[in-house]
């Protein structure tokens, strides 16, 4: 089944301490990319990556890394937590940039 | 700068009762519109893309349209089944980013 994986679907963690929330596709996908969800502000996205070699910041990179090593795996990484990074978060991918893109089941996470 | 608006923020209807949800874009040269459905908890679901204007796509009880200004997306005889967050993102020419709108709640009452 084509689909995109996100692990974990659900995350508790304190100020600081480093969390990765891994993305996955298997639709041999160019373009991938992170997105937060919050009430009132919608979709917003992190950072974008065209595909293995090069990888871009969204309109929300504050606080966030990621990683392109592989063209099927995409990490989000949250080198130290805040709580306004509580948020719920998506992982996306297309075929290439224009095209449909195909979200993930989410992750929320809780920064305390 | 780039920037999509969404109208009505939410929707009450009546099963059957037919209406429009809006989608205004601002962009320096747009290069694909996608509509999208959320349920609450999932991830968005992809209905429909267009790409020029006078596009028209259809799906069921939807029908996307496209201008140089806005795009609809038209539900006709509403179930309680597409009671939904839909959403609109716009990608513009000289970026590789989408800008999502802050969706449409619909209810569609039995």
């Amino acid at each position: 089944e084509a689909q995109v994986t996100q692990n974990p679907r659900y995350l508790i963690t304190v100020t600081g301490k480093k969390l990765t929330v891994t993305c996955s596709q298997n639709m041999n996908h160019e373009y991938m990319s992170w997105y937060r969800q919050d009430p009132g502000l919608g979709l917003r996205q992190i950072y974008y990556s065209m595909n293995v070699e090069v990888t871009d910041k969204g309109d929300v990179p504050e606080g966030y890394k990621v990683s392109r090593k592989e063209k099927r795996n995409f990490p989000l990484i949250l080198e130290s937590p805040s709580p306004n990074q509580t948020s719920l978060y998506f992982c996306a991918s297309s075929l290439r940039v224009r095209e449909t893109q195909y979200f993930g089941p989410g992750t929320r996470l809780l920064v305390l | 700068e780039d920037q999509v608006t969404q109208s009505p923020e939410a929707l009450r209807l009546q099963e059957g009762e037919s209406s429009s949800l809006n989608c205004s874009y601002t962009v320096s040269g747009l290069r694909g519109l996608f509509w999208y459905r959320q349920d609450p908890g999932k991830g968005p679901e992809f209905l429909f893309t267009l790409y020029s204007a006078g596009e028209e796509k259809e799906k069921e009880r939807l029908k996307a349209t496209l201008t140089k200004k806005e795009s609809f997306l038209h539900i006709t005889a509403p179930k309680p089944e597409d009671s939904a967050t839909y959403l609109c993102a716009v990608h513009s020419s000289g970026t590789y980013k989408y800008i999502f709108g802050t969706g449409t709640r619909l209810k569609v009452l039995a």
